[in-house]
């Protein structure tokens, strides 16, 4: 079956503009992450979406940083007024639960100019 | 505070084993993942231990201890493909995970 995926697989864009980025969750996952990844960092946990709970938002970096989950399937990750420290790959898992093995997306590749 | 400590590099040669140490402190522990990732690639999933002792899944390995907070990840007849990054990751309570930096491994023919 298809697999997570996330678009756009690459996103330009100016200091101070919003962007949405897009995670298709393997159907019938019930849990759905966002992590990011800089250059030569490691995974950075940014929220965690399972069922109808309120997510944890715990690792978002900044309150321009916030995200959604519809319906408890597509979810998108909104930065505000993007900063040049944005810059990264973003990367969206699900897992059918908690506990389960998490799948990860390709990720998109924010660059901020 | 959450600490994941792993080698940054490593290299090998083709057809040897290869041991990629991790070592954790987290607040807390409900298991240990280890992932691999390709450049420019998606992690995907190799292991997870929540009890001490070793998992074998063919060519690789997975160990715990967690009274010593130590893990290692067995790579054995290396391949070229197995040229990548592992990644540790710890789920210390709730479900999101903690991920080292990264093991940067490089087999030569």
């Amino acid at each position: 079956g298809a697999g997570v995926s996330q678009s756009p697989s690459n996103k330009v864009t100016e200091k101070g503009k919003d962007v949405e980025l897009r995670c298709d969750p393997i159907s019938g996952h019930t849990a759905l992450y966002w992590y990011r990844q800089s250059l030569g960092q490691g995974l950075e946990f940014l929220i965690y979406f399972q069922g109808n709970s309120a997510p944890d938002k715990s690792g978002l970096p900044s309150d321009r940083f916030s995200a959604e989950r519809t319906g408890g399937s597509v979810s998108t990750l909104t930065i505000q007024r993007t900063q040049q420290e944005d810059s990264a790959v973003y990367l969206c898992a699900s897992s059918s639960g908690p506990g389960y093995e998490q799948y990860f997306g390709p990720g998109t590749r924010l660059t901020v100019t | 505070g959450q600490n994941i400590d792993q080698p940054t590099e490593m290299t090998a040669t083709e057809g040897a084993i290869v041991q990629i140490n991790c070592t954790y402190q987290t607040s807390g522990f409900n298991g240990l993942f280890w992932y691999q990732q390709h450049a420019g690639e998606a992690p995907t999933f190799l292991s997870y231990n929540v009890l001490d002792g070793l998992e074998e899944k063919g060519r690789f390995s997975s160990f715990l201890s967690r009274s010593k907070g130590y893990s290692y990840l067995l790579l054995k007849e290396l391949q070229m493909k197995d040229s990548a990054s592992y990644l540790c990751a710890v789920r210390p309570r709730t479900d999101k995970l903690i991920f080292g930096t990264g093991t940067r491994l490089q087999v030569f023919p």
